[in-house]
C-alpha cells in the first residue's frame, strides 16, 4: 500500500463547476500538507500549503485537512479552462524530514469551455 | 528572482551508460531535493542536500547519487542506466528552514534505450 493514495482520474468538468480533489494517507506522522499543480512539460508549482488540520482558502482554492480521517481535499470554485492540469497532493512529517515530500500520483483535470 | 533551472532538459542514453543532471537552485536557497517522476509511480523522493551534505535519502539503489557544491548547485548521477530509469527528474529548492516551501524546476526528461 502506498503511503499516499490519490484517484488518478482523469476528471473532466464544464467551465464554472466546483472541482473536488482528494487524497488519503496512512502515515500519522505527516504534519505538512500541500497541493501542487503541474502543467504539461513543466515542474509542479505550489498551490496550497497547510500545517496540521483545518481549512485554508486562497481565492478560488480551498484546502482541507482532516488528520483524524487521514484525508485531504482541494476544492476549486468557478473552474476555468486554465485550471486544466495535473494536481498532486504532497505531504511530509517530522519523522521523515520536512523536505522529503511524499506525493500522490496526481489527478488529471480538464475544464471544458 | 530567477527560478530553479535544470540542464539538460532532454537526454537520451542507452542501457549501461551513466548520466549527470544539473540543478541550479533559486538564489539564496540552500536545500536541493531530487525527485523521479514516472507515470506508474508518480513523484518519488531521491535525496536532499543541504550545505553540501546529504540530509535525507529516499529508497533508491546506490546507482543514484548526488552532490552539492558550495554555491548550492547540485548534480545527480545515475550509473549503469536501466530501461526503468526513464523518467522526468525534478529538482526542487527551498530555504534553510525545515518547513520552507519547495520550488520545482522544469525537470530533465531522461530516456534510456
Amino acid at each position: 500500500q502506498k503511503e499516499v493514495e490519490q484517484d488518478p482520474g482523469p476528471l473532466s468538468v464544464p467551465e464554472g463547476a466546483i472541482v473536488s480533489l482528494n487524497c488519503t494517507y496512512s502515515n500519522s506522522a505527516f504534519q505538512y500538507f500541500m497541493w501542487y499543480r503541474q502543467y504539461s512539460r513543466k515542474g509542479p508549482e505550489l498551490l496550497m500549503y497547510t500545517y496540521s488540520s483545518g481549512n485554508k482558502e486562497d481565492g478560488r482554492f480551498t484546502a482541507q485537512v482532516d488528520k483524524s480521517s487521514k484525508y485531504i481535499s482541494l476544492f476549486i470554485r468557478d473552474s476555468q479552462p486554465s485550471d486544466s492540469a495535473t494536481y498532486l497532493c504532497a505531504m511530509s512529517g517530522d519523522q521523515t524530514g520536512a523536505n522529503n515530500l511524499f506525493f500522490g500520483t496526481g489527478t488529471r483535470l480538464t475544464v471544458i469551455p | 528572482k530567477a527560478g530553479v533551472t535544470q540542464t539538460p532538459r532532454y537526454l537520451i542514453k542507452t542501457r549501461g551508460q551513466q548520466v549527470t543532471l544539473s540543478c541550479s537552485p533559486i538564489s539564496g536557497h540552500r536545500s536541493v531535493s531530487w525527485y523521479q517522476q514516472t507515470p506508474g509511480q508518480g513523484l518519488q523522493f531521491l535525496f536532499e542536500y543541504f550545505s553540501e551534505t546529504q540530509r535525507n535519502k529516499g529508497n533508491f539503489p546506490g546507482r543514484f547519487s548526488g552532490r552539492q557544491f558550495s554555491n548550492s548547485r547540485s548534480e545527480m548521477n545515475v550509473s549503469t542506466l536501466e530501461l526503468g530509469d526513464s523518467a522526468l527528474y525534478l529538482c526542487a529548492s527551498s530555504g534553510a528552514g525545515a518547513t520552507d516551501t519547495q520550488y520545482f524546476g522544469p525537470g530533465t526528461r531522461l530516456t534510456v534505450l
